[in-house]
């Protein structure tokens, strides 16, 4: 069966350092992956997408790879603030679904950045 | 342009009742999704709509219905409810799929007693 899996324990670190988050990923073969950001009571906000011959991508402070063959995809907050503590969701395209395509998530790692 | 928009935002229901929730989508977005979100099974696609057709279907029962306006709002609507249908339910749009990049509303609570 389809899996999408992220760390289910939260990530604590310190302000300043980077944080990386994992989502892996079986029986999918994505031809792109997104990452979004979910804050307590609010939806989530679409942050990158990934595809899949780009091995890396950066926005700011922000950088996502894609490894195809490990079915890998790591999130790198750089230089990390309390500002970005918030529950981070990898999110990749079912085309093989009987009803079509859906958006299936990942149930997202917590991130808690302390001062 | 002003983002999705849902409301109610909090609903309570007791089991047995149905209840609709409606979404507005971003101005110009055709492609309207909805998902349950629940701290047990995270986040689940429900269905999406375009042009007013239910378009793609995620694995959820037939008491989960929707429909989509000729404006591109939609609503949902869950029949003879069950304490496990309490959750957030989220609304997202996007410009022409599900498989696009998906701006999310901020949701509605819904508490099933």
């Amino acid at each position: 069966s389809q899996k999408i899996e992220q760390n289910s324990e939260a990530l604590n670190i310190q302000e300043g350092k980077t944080a990386t988050l994992t989502c892996n990923y079986t029986n999918y073969s994505p031809a792109y992956l997104q990452w979004y950001r979910q804050d307590p009571g609010r939806g989530p906000v679409f942050l990158l997408l990934i595809r899949e011959n780009e091995k890396e991508k950066r926005k700011e402070r922000l950088k996502v790879t894609f490894d195809t063959t490990l079915k890998q995809s790591l999130f790198h907050i750089t230089a990390s603030q309390p500002a970005d503590s918030a529950t981070y969701l990898c999110a990749l395209v079912d085309s093989n679904s009987n009803s079509g395509y859906a958006l299936n998530f990942g149930k997202g790692t917590s991130l808690l950045v302390t001062p | 342009k002003a983002g999705v928009t849902q409301t109610p935002r909090y609903l309570i229901k007791t089991r047995g009742q149905q209840v609709t929730l409606s979404c507005s989508p971003i101005s110009g977005h055709r492609s309207v999704s909805w998902y349950q979100q629940t701290p047990g099974q995270g986040l689940q696609f429900l269905f999406e709509y375009f042009s007013e057709t239910q378009r793609n279907k995620g694995n959820f029962p037939g008491r989960f219905s929707g429909r989509q306006f000729s404006n591109s709002r939609s609503e949902m609507n869950v029949s003879t409810l069950e304490l496990g249908d309490s959750a957030l339910y989220l609304c997202a749009s996007s410009l022409i799929s599900v498989t696009d990049t998906q701006y999310f509303g901020p949701g509605t609570r819904l508490t099933v007693l």
